[in-house]
């Protein structure tokens, strides 16, 4: 059974640092890893997808990475804004299909003007 | 293009009754996905929808919990003898092949059972 874990919980950080939020999973036999950020009462909000066969993916100032081997995702925030404080989640699917993903507790990322 | 819709977004129900819960996904997606989100926890499978492929349940909690999908498009999600551990937010999201089946969520239903 797949299991995901985003570490730290919550993070604190004033504006402009540069930050990275931690997904582990523990079966590396994935098909892909997507990140997701999750604004109090709303919906999920898709930022980046990564495939099995890819290691990085980059879009604006964020750069998600993932190693299959060590069964790790890393999502780096570059100049963090007060608009980046969300919930940010990371979902894995195994298998070769669209199937189910698992999906971590999230990190709750507050930036501090 | 519209994007995933729910409805209703917020719903309350007596403890006992049952409840329907509605997703529009985007068009041309062919996979269809419902998750709940209960206070303070991750997001939980639920069910999967492909296509015409029999859908994966390995999620339902209970057989209070179905679903179904109607022509390929909307689904509904029907909780019978609403329970109050029940409450909680049922997200619906979609994808289509040919883009990594990224899946694009709905902004959820909030269901308080009292």
């Amino acid at each position: 059974k797949q299991e995901v874990t985003q570490i730290p919980a919550a993070l604190s950080v004033p504006e402009g640092e540069n930050l990275v939020l931690n997904c582990s999973f523990t079966d590396s036999a994935i098909y892909n890893l997507q990140w997701f950020r999750q604004d109090p009462g709303k919906g999920l909000t898709s930022l980046l997808l990564i495939q099995s066969s890819q290691r990085e993916q980059t879009s604006g100032r964020l750069n998600a990475s993932l190693d299959k081997s060590s069964g790790r995702s890393t999502l780096y925030i570059a100049a963090s804004q007060p608009g980046d404080s969300a919930t940010y989640l990371c979902a894995v699917r195994v298998g070769t299909n669209a199937g189910k993903s698992t999906f971590g507790d999230g990190t709750t990322l507050t930036v501090k003007p | 293009g519209a994007g995933v819709s729910q409805s209703p977004s917020n719903k309350v129900t007596e403890k006992g009754k049952d409840v329907e819960l509605r997703c529009d996904p985007i068009s041309g997606h062919t996979a269809l996905y419902w998750y709940r989100q209960s206070l303070g926890q991750g997001l939980e499978f639920l069910i999967y929808f492909q296509g015409n492929s029999a859908p994966d349940k390995s999620g339902l909690p209970s057989d209070r919990f179905s679903a179904e999908r109607t022509g390929g498009s909307v689904s509904t999600l029907t909780i019978q003898r609403t329970q109050q551990e029940d409450s909680a937010v049922y997200l619906c999201a979609s994808s289509r092949p040919g883009h990594s089946y990224e899946q694009y969520f709905g902004p959820g239903t909030r269901l308080t059972v009292t």
